[in-house]
């Protein structure tokens, strides 16, 4: 069975820190692993790590996998309090159907 | 313009009540997915239709019955509604592609209130 782990589960940080929010994962046959960002509704899509593509980088966000240790960090440089969301990471396999497996989340909140 | 819109946004009601919720999307997409989020937050898949053939189909109860009537619209009715229904139904899509993958795309949700 598909698993996603992340960490921390909550992180409190003033605006201008920078985060880095950890995702590990166990999938049979790795197809791709994704980034969301949920405020009070949708996950909006941040990133897809593949493996043909290990390192995404919007703005002030970035992402990276690394496939060997079964891993993904997204990195969030001079936070705003925008930023303040949970932030879902999820993986597909390929046997899967493309469902995708969610972890917790993590729980950022950005302090003026 | 919404790209996956969910209707309604809430919905509160009694055990025991049928209810539906609907989502459209207007992306083009031929795959269509629902989620479930419960009080922890843990979003898990319940149903998955391609190209309105139903390809994903978890442990969830018989009263959860899916149905898609064309490629754009993904509809989920829930008979004989329980307490432990209670949770924000999250309705998704993306475009199926072998390579490279496509992220899927989610609607606002539908908050259900089991009173």
């Amino acid at each position: 069975e598909d698993k996603v782990v992340q960490s921390p589960l909550s992180l409190v940080v003033h605006e201008g820190d920078t985060v880095t929010l950890n995702c590990s994962y166990e999938v049979t046959n790795f197809r791709s692993l994704l980034w969301y960002k949920q405020e009070k509704k949708a996950p909006t899509f941040l990133f897809m790590l593949t493996s043909s593509g290990i390192e995404k980088k919007s703005g002030r966000l970035s992402s990276i996998l690394d496939k060997k240790e079964l891993f993904s960090i997204l990195n969030i440089t001079a936070t705003q309090t925008g930023d303040s969301a949970v932030y879902l990471c999820a993986v597909e396999g390929e046997t899967s159907g493309s469902r995708l497996t969610f972890g917790e989340g993590t729980q950022l909140t950005v302090n003026p | 313009d919404t790209a996956v819109s969910q209707t309604p946004k809430y919905l509160v009601t009694q055990m025991g009540n049928d209810k539906s919720i609907k989502c459209e999307q207007n992306l083009g997409h031929d795959t269509m997915y629902w989620y479930k989020q419960d009080s922890k937050k843990f979003l898990k898949i319940m149903f998955s239709y391609n190209n309105k053939e139903l390809i994903i189909n978890e442990t969830v109860p018989n009263r959860f019955s899916p149905k898609s009537p064309d490629k754009a619209h993904l509809n989920l009715h829930i008979n004989s509604l329980e307490l432990g229904d209670s949770a924000v139904y999250f309705c998704a899509s993306s475009q199926y592609s072998r390579d490279p993958p496509q992220p899927q795309h989610f609607g606002d949700g539908t908050r259900l209130s089991i009173l």
